[in-house]
């Protein structure tokens, strides 16, 4: 199993531009999450699903989208990146209340 | 609202001592309470968790201790090395909710 896996590692981007984050596991796994890490925040929640076809925001929603078409799947998208989305952002995924993984992360920044 | 408070920040220790990190909480239906080990330029990943039902659980050097009366919950390492060295971070969750992190602890073990 490659466990959850995110693309890209790296991405710069221009203010105003659009991006996607991908995410994919292969645990069949129901739950899926997206959180950012910054210094001193910790990692916080922007939005999850629970399975296909539900998602819901988590703490810091605003200028992010997401979908869950398949179980697999669980892309972020940035409508218009912003300076303030420079971030570290970590996909996860579990199964019920049992361990959650988290995929190696993508380092975002924007200019 | 910060649901998960952890300290301290930052932590030096000696090798061979004790490393502490503690958390607290208000949400009383919290019913999962796990630990998650990170090291730089990598994601998290899950080195002990608990459940409101025991005080304590041991994995080798590593030990959560718990006081569901306190709402409190620590992490112990004890002959803390090198290789320990990371950020820990605390979370809890109830039931199928998304995991609320702390704002993690920087842990130094020196030589």
């Amino acid at each position: 199993n490659a466990g959850v896996t995110q693309t890209p590692k790296f991405q710069v981007l221009k203010t105003g531009q659009s991006m996607t984050l991908q995410c994919a596991q292969d645990m069949n796994h129901e739950y899926m999450s997206w959180y950012r890490q910054d210094p001193g925040m910790g990692l916080r929640l922007i939005h999850y699903s629970v399975g296909a076809g539900i998602t819901d925001q988590g703490e810091v929603p605003n200028g992010y989208n997401v979908s869950r078409s398949t179980t697999e799947d669980f892309p972020l998208r940035l409508l218009s990146a912003a300076p303030s989305q420079t971030s570290v952002y970590f996909c996860a995924s579990r199964q019920g209340d049992r361990e959650q993984y988290f995929g190696p992360g993508t380092r975002l920044t924007v200019t | 609202q910060q649901q998960v408070k952890q300290s301290p920040q930052s932590l030096i220790v000696q090798k061979g001592g004790i490393s502490i990190i503690n958390c607290a909480y208000e949400n009383t239906a919290f019913d999962y309470f796990p630990w998650y080990q990170q090291f730089p330029g990598k994601g998290p990943a899950l080195l002990i968790a608990i459940r409101p039902d025991v005080s304590e659980k041991k994995e080798g050097r590593f030990t959560i201790s718990f006081n569901k009366s306190a709402k409190q919950f620590s992490l112990h390492i004890m002959d803390s090395q090198p290789g320990d060295s990371a950020t820990y971070f605390c979370a809890a969750s109830t039931g199928n909710t998304p995991l609320v992190f702390g704002k993690g602890t920087r842990l130094s073990v020196i030589a």
